[in-house]
């Protein structure tokens, strides 16, 4: 059964690194065609496409947040890694991985989420 | 990017009901369009993915149709578990995109 489960800070001050980790289960990052993804949902909103990163470590990233986004994988640890610098008040949001069965295939199922505040 | 416009924002219908949601996407995508179901609290939930392929174990009562710009999302008859928020999810294109939902409530 896949599983995804997000792990964090629940609150950072504005300008500092916020580094949010996937830890996933019942699949293997390094399978062809396997992606894991980043999302985000400020409160009441739309959730937001961040990242993502395949199999092949080849990433992908939101245009509007690709200056501030990193995100990385340790197929060892079952991990995936997304970092966001410089972070502001608007980035509160609950974040999300997700897992892709393949190119072009939506992810599913996701994590639970992890709730983040940006507040000094 | 690709902005996905849903319609209605919001809906109020009754249990039985047909519901039908669009999603009007700002260029062509193909097929390339994922429709989510959302609870309180929850993440979202996958139904139907390639605009019209339904996810396993989603009812039958969901189903999606349409290619290039416009695309439905609709329910047979409204059950009580199906009150959620609903939004389109293009893939066709980097960045991907969401709408920005569509609230289904109990009249």
């Amino acid at each position: 059964q896949i599983s995804l489960k997000e792990s964090g800070p629940t609150m950072v001050k504005p300008t500092q690194t916020l580094t949010l980790t996937c830890t996933v289960s019942g699949f293997s990052l390094s399978t062809r065609g396997v992606s894991v993804g980043w999302f985000r949902q400020p409160p009441g909103k739309a959730p937001e496409w961040l990242a993502l990163i395949y199999w092949d470590d080849d990433k992908r990233y939101s245009t509007s947040l690709k200056n501030r986004l990193s995100i990385t994988k340790d197929t060892s640890k079952n991990t995936v890694v997304l970092t966001l610098i410089n972070t502001d008040p608007v980035d509160t949001a609950t974040y999300y991985c997700g897992h892709s069965a393949g190119v072009l295939v939506p992810f599913d199922p996701w994590g639970q989420g992890t709730l983040v505040s940006v507040s000094s | 990017d690709i902005h996905l416009t849903q319609s209605p924002s919001f809906l109020s219908a009754s249990v039985g009901d047909r519901v039908t949601i669009t999603c009007r996407a700002s260029q062509g995508i193909s097929t390339y369009l994922a429709w989510y179901q959302q609870k309180p609290g929850k993440a979202p939930n996958l139904l139907i993915f390639d605009a019209s392929t339904l996810q396993s174990g989603v009812p039958s009562r969901f189903s999606g149709s349409g290619s290039g710009t416009d695309f439905t999302l609709t329910i047979s008859s409204l059950q009580p578990e199906d009150f959620a928020t609903f939004y389109c999810h293009q893939l066709n294109t980097y960045p991907w995109t969401f709408g920005q939902g569509t609230k289904v409530e109990i009249k």
